[in-house]
């Protein structure tokens, strides 16, 4: 069963255009993360999010946490190939680790 | 660089054989985390240490084991290898608990053939 769940899978763009990628939950998380991957990699982190209804901007990506934290979305503006990559979200569980489960990813190609 | 060491990057062995797999956290980091990432199943969480002692456990096999010692290093082995096994593996560093986010290495690559 996966826990956090990613849409869409896969997402092709021109360079330019706008997208969102969304982060989906039935669990309540005490900080969500997103982290960027290139192939052979490992993940980056981007932005950490904790408070229900926070938004965070990273120069064109803008990152929203819902107000249930449950859930999260990331928009990028303007997309670049240098966007080019897999975004996971991550939420961290309330237990005295704060354990982390990653999402499946959304695999983005942004063509020049 | 991130600041978390990993080797070797790239590791191919036969079926049935054991390997060690070798992570230095970043400095300053008590938390170390296994992962391992296929195709099909995306990162799955193994084992997470803290300051030397097992935190959390995952989807780890008995097969699979892992420590952490006294200078932070964490060692993950893998026994009786199998084809199914082969994957990147990565190791992640925190300071404390995994809520502000983690730095990870940039990941063994273990083939079993």
């Amino acid at each position: 069963t996966q826990l956090l769940e990613q849409s869409p899978q896969f997402l092709s763009i021109q360079e330019g255009e706008n997208l969102t990628v969304y982060c989906n939950s039935s669990s309540v998380f005490s900080s969500l993360q997103w982290y960027r991957q290139e192939p052979g990699e490992g993940p980056v982190l981007l932005v950490t999010v904790v408070t229900g209804g926070e938004v965070k901007k990273l120069k064109r990506l803008t990152f929203q946490f819902g107000d249930a934290r449950k859930d999260s979305s990331l928009h990028i503006t303007a997309a670049q190939p240098g966007d080019t990559g897999l975004y996971l979200c991550a939420g961290a569980r309330k237990t005295s680790y704060d354990k982390v489960i990653f999402g499946p990813g959304t695999s983005l190609s942004v063509i020049p | 660089d991130s600041g978390v060491t990993q080797t070797p990057k790239h590791l191919i062995t036969a079926t049935g054989q054991r390997v060690t797999l070798r992570c230095s956290p970043r400095s300053g980091d008590l938390s170390v985390y296994w992962y391992q990432q296929s195709l099909d199943q995306g990162l799955q969480f193994l084992i997470q240490y803290y300051n030397g002692e097992e935190r959390a456990k995952g989807n780890i096999l008995e097969r699979f084991s892992a420590q952490q010692f006294p200078d932070l290093h964490s060692e993950l082995n893998l026994s009786s290898l199998e084809l199914g096994d082969s994957a990147l593996y990565f190791c992640a560093s925190s300071v404390g608990r995994g809520r502000v986010g983690y730095t990870f290495g940039s990941g063994t690559r273990l083939t079993v053939v």
